[in-house]
């Protein structure tokens, strides 16, 4: 089982639908990342957090520190917003000096929003 | 552009070549790293480098090598690959633990 854990893996929506990826996870984290990847493969950061809610946009991301799982939410999704979103968690690796932390992966959302 | 920029986009190699990716960035970032992703699977972390010293090797096969000569440029030297290695191959930056990442668009390697 990884340790993070996406759903639903596949997303097809019609425009202007309001879109919900979840992530969960099972190790302690420092922070949380939603990535976005378009098709030719390059990563773009959304949000980077440790608590409460982030909005940029029509992007949203919540997350719960006690129950181990984050939210991002797209308000009136554009064909544009279509991509896969993938969630990271960070973590310290066992040495505590700058750099040494790691990112964990989810294997990712495919979202495709028709217009 | 994100500021992390892989060279080159595509590489097709054969399993007895050697060669190279590059990764630069002039972000002011002292951490660089090489991300592996193959189709359907999470990125898996290959490498780590902290202001140009290597402080994480993620149980990598020895055919990839990587370089970094300075805080700015990070190399990835493959020789005798293998069809499985043919993936998506992604550097990042980070300038620590309470910032974000920035990463390249990858270089897709495809292996034969």
């Amino acid at each position: 089982k990884n340790e993070v854990e996406q759903s639903p893996q596949n997303l097809t929506a019609q425009e202007g639908e309001f879109i919900t990826i979840n992530c969960s996870y099972s190790v302690g984290i420092s922070a949380l990342h939603w990535l976005q990847q378009h098709p030719g493969g390059g990563i773009v950061s959304l949000f980077m957090l440790s608590s409460g809610k982030k909005k940029h946009g029509r992007l949203i991301a919540t997350i719960n520190i006690q129950e181990k799982h984050s939210s991002l939410h797209i308000t009136a999704s554009h064909p544009r917003d279509s991509a896969v979103y993938i969630c990271a968690v960070l973590s310290r690796l066992p040495l505590q000096n700058f750099g040494n932390e790691k990112l964990t992966f989810g294997t990712g959302t495919r979202l495709t929003i028709i217009p | 552009e994100t500021g992390v920029t892989q060279t080159p986009r595509h590489l097709v190699m054969g399993m007895t070549n050697k060669k190279s990716l590059k990764c630069e960035q002039h972000l002011g970032h002292n951490a660089m790293y090489w991300y592996k992703q193959s189709a359907k699977k999470p990125l898996e972390l290959m490498f780590v480098y902290n202001f140009k010293e290597q402080t994480e090797n993620n149980s990598v096969p020895s055919r990839f090598s990587p370089e970094c000569p300075n805080s700015s440029h990070l190399f990835l030297h493959l020789h005798t690959l293998q069809p499985e290695d043919s993936a998506l191959y992604l550097c990042a930056s980070s300038q620590g633990i309470n910032y974000g990442y920035t990463f390249g668009s990858g270089t897709r390697l495809t292996v034969v």
